[in-house]
């Protein structure tokens, strides 16, 4: 089974942009793969950010974009704020339809 | 407004045997990708299983040949048929709409212990 790879934690600040990124074990992670990113608060279900690499949902606040950058997927925060403070999950799609997610990235706005 | 809502969680005794369920309305369940997905404490997200528009089900290796997905088309629900479960499948369990735009539940909590 493939491994998926995220940033164990990343810091940005209040107002700043920060990239994730999520890679597979299995080379360059392509469109093919159909990127997800989720956003997990504590206590809180994870919701979907991010489908297809790039579509956003009618609640993914406009200072979150995704795109496929050096073989791997990505998400931008551009222009953090501190309720963006939480864990975020990746989700890559492989042959036999069994994705796997990444191990999720703690991100903090300090 | 597309909900989806898991019951049927719960305390179960190691070997025993649990039936999630996850409602679902603005949408119907037998033309989308249902997927089940669990967290277990602590930890980060698990993908379980799938059920696809056309039936074809998919399992991971964890829960391959002891959890069975399902849907009942004419409720609108989906299934999650647990057995032989273990202590390690102690987690929130989560219905979600993916492959496809990826609304999720709220999750029920199983609990495995003796």
């Amino acid at each position: 089974q493939a491994v998926v790879t995220q940033e164990p934690s990343l810091t940005v600040s209040p107002g700043g942009t920060v990239t994730l990124t999520c890679g597979s074990s299995t080379g360059a992670v392509t469109s093919g793969h159909y990127p997800y990113w989720f956003q997990q608060k504590p206590g809180q279900a994870p919701r979907t950010l991010i489908y297809d690499t790039s579509n956003k949902h009618s609640w993914t606040p406009a200072r979150f974009s995704g795109s496929l950058l050096g073989g791997k997927a990505a998400l931008t925060l551009s222009g953090a704020q501190p309720e963006d403070e939480a864990e975020y999950y990746c989700l890559l799609s492989y042959s036999g339809a069994r994705p796997v997610f990444g191990g999720g990235t703690k991100l903090s706005v300090l | 407004e597309v909900q989806l809502v898991e019951s049927g969680g719960g305390l179960a005794q190691p070997g025993g045997s649990l039936r999630l369920s996850c409602a679902a309305s603005g949408f119907t369940v037998s033309s989308s990708y249902m997927t089940w997905v669990r967290q277990a404490p602590g930890k980060g997200l698990e993908w379980l299983s799938v059920i696809y528009s056309g039936g074809s089900t998919y399992y991971a290796d964890s829960v391959k040949g002891r959890f069975t997905i399902s849907r009942d088309n004419s409720k609108n629900m989906l299934y999650l048929q647990m057995n032989t479960l273990r202590p390690e499948d102690t987690a929130v369990y989560y219905c979600a709409t993916f492959p496809g735009e990826g609304y999720w539940g709220q999750g029920t909590l199983v609990t495995v212990s003796s």
